[in-house]
Protein backbone atom coordinates (compact mmCIF):
# COMPACT_ATOMS: atom_id res chain seq x y z
CA UNK A 1 0.00 0.00 0.00
CA UNK A 2 1.42 3.28 -1.12
CA UNK A 3 1.54 5.99 1.30
CA UNK A 4 2.88 9.02 2.36
CA UNK A 5 3.51 10.81 5.78
CA UNK A 6 4.38 14.18 6.39
CA UNK A 7 5.85 15.52 9.28
CA UNK A 8 7.31 18.81 11.01
CA UNK A 9 4.72 21.47 10.68
CA UNK A 10 3.89 23.41 13.47
CA UNK A 11 3.44 27.12 15.03
CA UNK A 12 6.27 29.67 13.74
CA UNK A 13 6.80 33.30 13.77
CA UNK A 14 6.80 35.22 10.82
CA UNK A 15 10.59 35.63 8.96
CA UNK A 16 11.56 32.11 10.21
CA UNK A 17 12.13 29.04 8.66
CA UNK A 18 10.58 25.27 8.62
CA UNK A 19 11.26 22.54 7.10
CA UNK A 20 8.72 19.94 6.13
CA UNK A 21 9.93 16.01 5.45
CA UNK A 22 7.08 13.57 3.66
CA UNK A 23 8.50 9.68 4.33
CA UNK A 24 7.29 7.60 1.73
CA UNK A 25 6.59 3.59 1.33
CA UNK A 26 5.09 1.18 -0.70
CA UNK A 27 6.26 2.01 -3.57
CA UNK A 28 9.70 2.71 -5.16
CA UNK A 29 10.38 5.88 -4.09
CA UNK A 30 13.33 6.79 -6.51
CA UNK A 31 11.67 6.44 -9.42
CA UNK A 32 8.64 8.82 -8.92
CA UNK A 33 7.90 12.10 -9.14
CA UNK A 34 7.07 14.37 -6.07
CA UNK A 35 4.62 16.94 -5.68
CA UNK A 36 3.52 19.40 -2.71
CA UNK A 37 0.68 21.63 -2.59
CA UNK A 38 -0.97 23.72 0.21
CA UNK A 39 -4.77 24.25 1.42
CA UNK A 40 -5.67 27.41 3.63
CA UNK A 41 -7.80 26.73 6.34
CA UNK A 42 -11.58 26.66 4.25
CA UNK A 43 -9.49 27.29 1.07
CA UNK A 44 -8.96 25.73 -1.79
CA UNK A 45 -5.83 24.01 -3.47
CA UNK A 46 -2.41 25.58 -4.40
CA UNK A 47 0.44 23.43 -6.37
CA UNK A 48 3.39 24.46 -4.76
CA UNK A 49 6.09 22.95 -6.62
CA UNK A 50 7.30 19.24 -7.81
CA UNK A 51 10.63 17.61 -8.15
CA UNK A 52 11.33 14.91 -10.35
CA UNK A 53 13.26 11.78 -9.81
CA UNK A 54 17.03 11.06 -10.47
CA UNK A 55 16.56 9.66 -14.14
CA UNK A 56 15.06 12.65 -14.89
CA UNK A 57 17.48 14.87 -13.67
CA UNK A 58 15.82 15.43 -9.99
CA UNK A 59 14.72 18.69 -11.60
CA UNK A 60 12.70 21.08 -9.70
CA UNK A 61 10.06 23.75 -10.71
CA UNK A 62 8.35 25.95 -7.70
CA UNK A 63 4.95 28.16 -8.42
CA UNK A 64 5.76 31.85 -8.57
CA UNK A 65 3.85 32.34 -5.41
CA UNK A 66 7.15 30.61 -3.19
CA UNK A 67 9.37 30.77 -5.92
CA UNK A 68 12.89 31.89 -3.95
CA UNK A 69 11.31 31.24 -0.35
CA UNK A 70 10.50 27.60 -1.06
CA UNK A 71 12.44 24.62 -2.34
CA UNK A 72 12.05 21.41 -2.86
CA UNK A 73 14.57 18.51 -2.17
CA UNK A 74 14.60 14.61 -2.04
CA UNK A 75 16.78 12.03 -0.20
CA UNK A 76 15.94 8.91 -2.22
CA UNK A 77 18.18 7.41 0.41
CA UNK A 78 15.89 7.87 2.88
CA UNK A 79 12.44 7.51 0.65
CA UNK A 80 11.99 11.60 1.71
CA UNK A 81 11.12 14.56 0.51
CA UNK A 82 11.34 17.93 1.66
CA UNK A 83 9.79 21.22 1.54
CA UNK A 84 12.19 23.75 2.90
CA UNK A 85 10.28 27.12 3.61
CA UNK A 86 11.85 30.50 4.56
CA UNK A 87 10.88 34.07 5.34
CA UNK A 88 7.25 32.61 6.09
CA UNK A 89 4.54 34.61 6.10
CA UNK A 90 1.01 34.83 7.81
CA UNK A 91 -0.44 33.83 4.35
CA UNK A 92 1.29 30.45 4.19
CA UNK A 93 -0.70 29.36 7.27
CA UNK A 94 -2.54 26.33 5.52
CA UNK A 95 -2.43 22.25 5.68
CA UNK A 96 0.46 20.97 3.57
CA UNK A 97 0.78 17.72 1.37
CA UNK A 98 3.03 16.12 -0.81
CA UNK A 99 2.22 13.39 -3.30
CA UNK A 100 3.29 10.64 -5.88
CA UNK A 101 2.67 11.67 -9.51
CA UNK A 102 0.91 9.36 -11.53
CA UNK A 103 1.31 11.30 -14.45
CA UNK A 104 1.71 15.00 -16.02
CA UNK A 105 -0.42 17.12 -13.27
CA UNK A 106 -2.07 13.82 -12.02
CA UNK A 107 -1.17 13.60 -9.01
CA UNK A 108 -2.36 10.15 -7.68
CA UNK A 109 -1.31 9.16 -3.52
CA UNK A 110 -1.80 12.27 -0.59
CA UNK A 111 -0.27 12.05 2.17
CA UNK A 112 -2.83 13.12 5.35
CA UNK A 113 -0.97 16.82 5.37
CA UNK A 114 0.75 18.85 8.08
CA UNK A 115 -0.59 22.13 9.46
CA UNK A 116 1.48 25.13 9.56
CA UNK A 117 0.48 28.24 11.35
CA UNK A 118 2.39 31.33 11.09
CA UNK A 119 1.47 33.71 13.74
CA UNK A 120 3.15 35.95 16.41
CA UNK B 1 -3.26 33.94 -14.18
CA UNK B 2 -6.63 33.77 -12.26
CA UNK B 3 -8.04 30.49 -11.06
CA UNK B 4 -10.29 28.39 -13.02
CA UNK B 5 -14.40 28.98 -12.25
CA UNK B 6 -16.46 26.41 -11.02
CA UNK B 7 -19.96 26.50 -9.37
CA UNK B 8 -19.77 26.82 -5.94
CA UNK B 9 -22.31 24.19 -4.88
CA UNK B 10 -23.78 21.45 -7.24
CA UNK B 11 -26.93 19.03 -5.79
CA UNK B 12 -28.34 15.68 -7.21
CA UNK B 13 -30.40 12.65 -5.43
CA UNK B 14 -29.20 9.51 -4.82
CA UNK B 15 -29.12 7.69 -8.26
CA UNK B 16 -29.30 10.97 -10.65
CA UNK B 17 -26.56 12.47 -12.53
CA UNK B 18 -24.38 15.73 -11.68
CA UNK B 19 -21.86 17.89 -13.89
CA UNK B 20 -19.77 20.30 -12.53
CA UNK B 21 -17.62 22.73 -14.63
CA UNK B 22 -14.88 24.10 -14.56
CA UNK B 23 -13.80 27.04 -17.03
CA UNK B 24 -10.86 28.57 -17.94
CA UNK B 25 -8.89 30.10 -20.50
CA UNK B 26 -8.04 29.15 -24.20
CA UNK B 27 -4.64 29.36 -22.12
CA UNK B 28 -5.16 26.22 -19.90
CA UNK B 29 -7.89 24.49 -20.39
CA UNK B 30 -8.40 24.69 -24.31
CA UNK B 31 -5.06 24.04 -24.83
CA UNK B 32 -3.82 21.36 -22.66
CA UNK B 33 -5.05 17.95 -22.21
CA UNK B 34 -3.94 18.28 -18.21
CA UNK B 35 -7.10 18.46 -16.75
CA UNK B 36 -7.16 17.06 -13.26
CA UNK B 37 -10.60 16.05 -10.76
CA UNK B 38 -10.15 15.77 -6.94
CA UNK B 39 -12.60 14.45 -4.68
CA UNK B 40 -12.16 15.98 -0.62
CA UNK B 41 -14.14 14.84 2.10
CA UNK B 42 -13.96 16.97 5.03
CA UNK B 43 -10.96 16.47 7.20
CA UNK B 44 -9.19 14.32 4.09
CA UNK B 45 -6.77 14.46 1.67
CA UNK B 46 -8.01 15.04 -1.58
CA UNK B 47 -8.29 12.05 -3.78
CA UNK B 48 -7.59 11.78 -7.48
CA UNK B 49 -10.97 11.02 -9.37
CA UNK B 50 -9.67 11.94 -13.19
CA UNK B 51 -6.82 13.01 -15.02
CA UNK B 52 -5.94 13.94 -18.36
CA UNK B 53 -9.40 14.95 -19.61
CA UNK B 54 -11.42 11.84 -19.06
CA UNK B 55 -8.76 8.84 -17.67
CA UNK B 56 -10.03 7.29 -14.60
CA UNK B 57 -7.12 6.11 -11.80
CA UNK B 58 -7.06 2.56 -10.50
CA UNK B 59 -10.00 2.13 -8.44
CA UNK B 60 -12.15 5.07 -9.24
CA UNK B 61 -16.04 3.77 -10.12
CA UNK B 62 -16.66 4.07 -13.75
CA UNK B 63 -19.65 6.16 -12.55
CA UNK B 64 -17.24 9.48 -12.77
CA UNK B 65 -16.21 10.57 -16.04
CA UNK B 66 -14.30 13.39 -17.24
CA UNK B 67 -14.87 15.81 -20.37
CA UNK B 68 -13.08 18.86 -22.07
CA UNK B 69 -15.16 21.17 -24.75
CA UNK B 70 -13.17 24.32 -25.58
CA UNK B 71 -12.39 26.72 -22.43
CA UNK B 72 -14.69 24.29 -20.16
CA UNK B 73 -13.88 20.73 -18.62
CA UNK B 74 -16.65 18.66 -17.01
CA UNK B 75 -16.74 16.23 -14.26
CA UNK B 76 -20.25 13.89 -14.07
CA UNK B 77 -21.29 11.69 -11.60
CA UNK B 78 -23.61 9.32 -12.45
CA UNK B 79 -25.73 6.78 -9.94
CA UNK B 80 -25.04 9.48 -7.29
CA UNK B 81 -24.46 7.44 -4.15
CA UNK B 82 -24.18 9.60 -0.41
CA UNK B 83 -20.82 8.77 -0.21
CA UNK B 84 -19.73 11.09 -3.45
CA UNK B 85 -20.84 14.01 -1.45
CA UNK B 86 -17.94 16.20 -0.63
CA UNK B 87 -16.02 19.22 -2.83
CA UNK B 88 -14.69 18.64 -5.88
CA UNK B 89 -11.78 20.68 -7.36
CA UNK B 90 -10.03 20.72 -11.14
CA UNK B 91 -7.01 21.57 -12.14
CA UNK B 92 -5.58 22.35 -15.31
CA UNK B 93 -1.99 22.97 -16.61
CA UNK B 94 -1.41 26.99 -17.93
CA UNK B 95 2.10 26.30 -19.14
CA UNK B 96 5.32 27.42 -17.97
CA UNK B 97 5.13 24.71 -15.03
CA UNK B 98 2.15 26.74 -13.79
CA UNK B 99 -0.56 24.63 -12.17
CA UNK B 100 -4.05 26.04 -11.72
CA UNK B 101 -7.29 25.55 -9.65
CA UNK B 102 -10.57 25.94 -9.26
CA UNK B 103 -12.57 27.24 -6.14
CA UNK B 104 -13.78 24.26 -5.71
CA UNK B 105 -17.64 23.03 -5.60
CA UNK B 106 -19.51 21.59 -2.98
CA UNK B 107 -21.80 18.45 -4.03
CA UNK B 108 -24.59 17.95 -1.68
CA UNK B 109 -26.51 14.67 -1.96
CA UNK B 110 -29.92 15.28 -1.32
Amino acid sequence: EVQLVESGGGLVQPGRSLRLSCLGSGFTFGDSGLSWFRQAPGKGLEWLGFITSKTYGEATEHAASVKGRFTISRDDSKSLTHLQMNSLKTEDTAVYYCTRDLAVTAYENWGQGTLVTVSS
Amino acid sequence: QSALTQPPSASGSPGQSVTISCTGTSSDVNTYKYVSWYQQHPGEAPKLMIYEVSKRPSGVPDRFSGSKSGNTASLTVSGLQAEDEADYYCSSYAGSNNLLFGGGTKLTVL
